[in-house]
């Protein structure tokens, strides 16, 4: 069975500092992996996807197939960035896997 | 051009009953998928709609059932509610199946 598992619920950093958000899947196939973020009284919305390789507000995420892992990363986090964010898999027969998120908090 | 839309923002219902929920897709997008979120959790996947057929489906009963209409609009059905149908539904559309999605706004659906 498919599953995303995002470990932390909640993360705090102070600005400026490097940041991490751990996600890890469970597929045998070949996913597609995706990072959505949601702003406080916004919608949620697509951050980044594996397949573009797009580094989008400076954040960055590699698929590591050997550790099953697609870990968000920043090298250096701002207040902006304080938000809920959802790790996501797609598999081949088009079903959407949500993890259950992590509210990232960056202290000024 | 406007976003995706949903309908009601929310809705009180008892159990037994049965509940439709509406979603507008936003111009151009052919495809849409539906999540239920409870509080606390991650989206999980209902159903998706493509092009008026339904193109994949999540670990739902079938008292939770679908439509897409030409203009790619789609419904939400829930038959037979029960307590635990108590979530935010989540609309999402997308150009094509495996394009980004673009999320609307949310339907609270209360069961009391």
């Amino acid at each position: 069975a498919q599953r995303v598992t995002q470990p932390e619920k909640l993360l705090s950093v102070f600005k400026g500092a490097p940041v991490e958000l751990k996600c890890n899947y469970s597929y045998s196939g070949s996913p597609e992996l995706f990072w959505y973020v949601q702003y406080s009284r916004q919608r949620l919305q697509l951050l980044l996807r594996h397949i573009s390789r797009e580094s989008i507000k400076g954040f960055t995420a590699d698929l590591n197939k050997g550790e099953t892992s697609f870990h968000l990363k920043k090298p250096f986090a701002q207040e902006e960035d304080s938000a809920m964010y959802y790790c996501a898999l797609l598999n081949t027969g088009n079903q959407f896997y949500f993890g259950t998120g992590t509210s990232l908090t960056v202290i000024p | 051009e406007t976003g995706v839309t949903q309908s009601p923002t929310h809705l009180i219902k008892t159990r037994g009953q049965q509940v439709t929920l509406r979603c507008s897709s936003q111009s151009g997008h052919n495809t849409v998928s539906w999540y239920q979120q409870a509080l606390g959790q991650g989206p999980q996947f209902i159903f998706q709609y493509y092009r008026e057929e339904e193109n994949g489906r999540g670990n739902f009963p079938p008292r939770f059932s679908g439509l897409q209409f030409p203009n790619y609009s789609s419904e939400l059905n829930v038959n037979a509610l029960e307590l635990d149908d108590s979530a935010l539904y989540l609309c999402a559309s997308s150009p094509g199946r495996t394009d980004t999605q673009y999320f609307g706004p949310g339907t609270r659906l209360t069961v009391l």
